[in-house]
């Protein structure tokens, strides 16, 4: 099956600093790539849908400006969380479509990664 | 409209018996309805899914029901083993937009 890496898997910040994530697609491309947030014990909230070489698409009441998105190439995208706080504290995961390659509706994730903020 | 509506919340089975979790859906639109397992501290893992030309899809113990009519479709596990314990979740898309997730199902297969 398609897999999906996320780097790092596990963070610890100082409110104040800024903090990338990385989610590739390893043995396959994907023109759309997508994050989500997850709090203990709750489902997934997408934060955002990545476009390779275009402007994230944000969902409602998700910061862009706290929330940088990147999608440089058909492999990987960037979350950036900048001037974190306590409150951004969570799981963090990336999933994405192998849209280039024939590939159907299925969404693959990542492992996560846990962004702590003290 | 967008909602998926997911139960039980939380679900114990004994080993060998059969893990049932229901989603409902409203939206008539959707056509993609996949299931996701995923253990903690871990990303979602693509269970299986399924299309609404079918009523039933089956891969090895899992098998995902489907009532279009009811706008219903359910996981079954069947002989549930203890490394089957994991949060479940339903969603559903249509085409290639945004997958809406149900609120889960923390399955416990006890020994």
């Amino acid at each position: 099956g398609a897999v999906v890496s996320q780097h790092p898997s596990w963070v610890i910040c100082k409110s104040g600093t800024s903090v990338k994530i990385e989610c590739r697609s390893l043995d396959f491309q994907a023109t759309t790539m997508f994050w989500y947030r997850q709090f203990p014990k709750q489902s997934l909230m997408l934060m955002a849908t990545s476009n390779e070489g275009s402007k994230a698409t944000y969902e409602q009441g998700v910061e862009k400006d706290k929330f940088l998105i990147n999608h440089a190439s058909l492999t990987l995208s960037t979350l950036t969380v900048t001037s974190a706080h306590p409150e951004d504290s969570s799981f963090y995961i990336c999933s994405a479509r192998d849209t280039m390659g024939g590939g159907g509706y299925e969404q693959y994730f990542g492992p996560g990664t846990r962004l702590t903020v003290t | 409209q967008q909602q998926v509506k997911q139960s039980p919340q939380s679900l114990i089975v004994q080993k060998g018996g059969i893990s049932i979790i229901n989603c409902a859906y409203e939206n008539t639109a959707f056509d993609y309805f996949p299931w996701y397992q995923q253990f903690p501290g871990k990303g979602p893992a693509l269970l299986i899914a399924i299309r609404p030309d079918v009523s039933e899809k089956k891969e090895g113990r899992f098998t995902i029901s489907f009532n279009k009519s009811a706008k219903q479709f359910s996981l079954h596990i069947m002989d549930s083993q203890p490394g089957d314990s994991a949060t479940y979740f339903c969603a559903a898309s249509k085409g290639y937009s945004t997958l809406t997730f149900g609120k889960g199902t923390m399955l416990l297969v006890s020994p």
